[in-house]
């Protein structure tokens, strides 16, 4: 089955500084890629995704990268404010499975 | 309007138990998830229903039973509650098998 790995698993930075999260995936049959962020006690919320047939997808301060043969994915923010704070999750998608297989997460604070 | 709405948002029983949680969606979508979120939140499938249709099947243990009345519900019940089913419930739905989900705000299990 497929398997997703997220780092870093806690990641700190000042106001305004960016932020960069790595996964990797091993099923290459997996082929549509979100990132979801959770804020405390609420359920993930879809904040960009990308599909394999793209390599690079970008949302005003967030930007996701997709590296299919090396099967990696990026999710990138820019300018970070402190309501960026959340866990972030990586997923990978077998879309005829209609499975997804998430990242452990990444606690993100941003220091103001 | 609530997208995805699951009740009870907090649910505190005993061993040995038999509860349920319900989910239900109007956001006309035909594939409805359930996720389990331990206390590392790691997020892990456990259940997966497309047009009242069983399509995923994780490694759930069978006190664990997921029904679907119609399209819009995806009820979870769960039998003999063990110290190990202590954990967030996240029911989520999408339009197809293919691409994002909408997640619930998630059901707090406690069982003590």
């Amino acid at each position: 089955g497929e398997n997703v790995e997220q780092h870093p698993s806690t990641l700190s930075v000042q106001e305004g500084d960016s932020a960069v999260i790595k996964c990797t995936y091993s099923d290459s049959a997996s082929n549509y890629f979100p990132w979801y962020k959770q804020e405390l006690g609420k359920g993930p919320q879809l904040i960009i995704d990308i599909r394999s047939n793209v390599g690079e997808k970008k949302d005003q301060r967030i930007a996701v990268t997709l590296n299919k043969t090396a099967k990696h994915f990026s999710l990138h923010i820019t300018e970070t404010q402190p309501e960026d704070s959340a866990v972030y999750f990586c997923a990978a998608h077998n879309t005829n499975a209609g499975k997804s297989t998430f990242g452990d997460g990444t606690t993100l604070t941003v220091k103001p | 309007d609530t997208a995805v709405s699951q009740t009870p948002k907090y649910l505190v029983t005993q061993m040995g138990n038999d509860k349920s949680i319900k989910c239900e969606q109007n956001l006309g979508h035909d594939t409805m998830y359930w996720y389990k979120q331990d206390s590392k939140k790691f997020l892990k499938i456990m259940f997966s229903y497309n047009n009242k249709e069983l399509i995923i099947n994780e490694t759930v243990p069978n006190r664990f039973s997921p029904k679907s009345p119609d399209k819009a519900h995806l009820n979870l019940h769960i039998n003999s509650l063990e110290l190990g089913d202590s954990a967030v419930y996240f029911c989520a739905s999408s339009p197809d098998r293919v691409y994002e989900q909408y997640f619930g705000p998630g059901t707090r299990l406690t069982v003590t």
